[in-house]
């Protein structure tokens, strides 16, 4: 029974490609984020949605866009691919009107050759 | 804008010893107060958080943290390290009705 699931795990794909990453949650929670981390850990917030509604859209290329169809599903579809966004990608939930803590996925490592 | 500061890249503890690792935070109003744990390959896990009330709050695998209001400091503790402790550590802060921010990390190594 995984929280919050995302898939691919690994994803290995070359510039220019579309591509995109999956994530589901089953904890009933109302909000829903993208954090991307780097290869020196930092983590940074991409997207986050609030009942399907888009609240966070951080500075992040336009080749990034979240699609929440429900609560419980937020994907991220990635254009025209660069070296640059090989990163982790990782997904989480939480209970935003509790100022809930945050449940993440696993992650979703992107190498972009 | 909120922000976190974890000033110490690394922090290294024989094992049985007690551990600290320091976060300061920067944010508009009251602060809402994180400690993520992350392993290899892993996703964050949620270990305690301080929201109001007793200033210090206690978390799982026998974490506690002390909110300090006027250091406005939140540095995490254990009494005494286990070497499956050796992780990396996230602070977090937000404030009502905005994004939580993490720290940089800090690399928690116990030695056997």
């Amino acid at each position: 029974d995984t929280a919050v699931s995302q898939t691919p795990k690994y994803l290995v794909t070359q510039m220019g490609n579309d591509k995109s990453i999956k994530c589901e949650q089953n904890l009933g929670h109302d909000t829903m984020y993208w954090y991307k981390q780097d290869s020196k850990k930092f983590l940074k917030i991409m997207f986050s949605y609030n009942n399907k509604e888009l609240i966070i859209n951080e500075t992040v290329p336009n080749r990034f866009s979240p699609k929440s169809p429900d609560k419980a599903h937020l994907n991220l579809h990635i254009n025209s691919l660069e070296l640059g966004d090989s990163a982790v990608y990782f997904c989480a939930s939480s209970q935003e009107r509790t100022v809930g803590e945050l449940f993440f996925g696993e992650g979703s490592r992107l190498t972009v050759l | 804008a909120q922000s976190v500061a974890q000033p110490e890249d690394q922090v290294n503890v024989a094992e049985g010893n007690p551990l600290t690792v320091k976060c300061t935070y920067s944010v508009s109003g009251n602060p809402y107060l994180f400690w993520y744990v992350q392993y290899p390959n892993r996703g964050l896990q949620f270990l305690l958080k301080y929201i109001t009330g007793d200033n210090l709050v206690k978390g799982s695998y026998g974490f506690e943290a002390e909110f300090n209001k006027s250091q406005t400091s939140f540095h995490l503790k254990k009494p005494s390290a286990l070497v499956s402790d050796s992780a990396l550590y996230f602070c977090a802060v937000r404030g009502l009705f905005q994004k939580l921010v993490f720290g940089t990390g800090t690399r928690l190594l116990v030695s056997p």
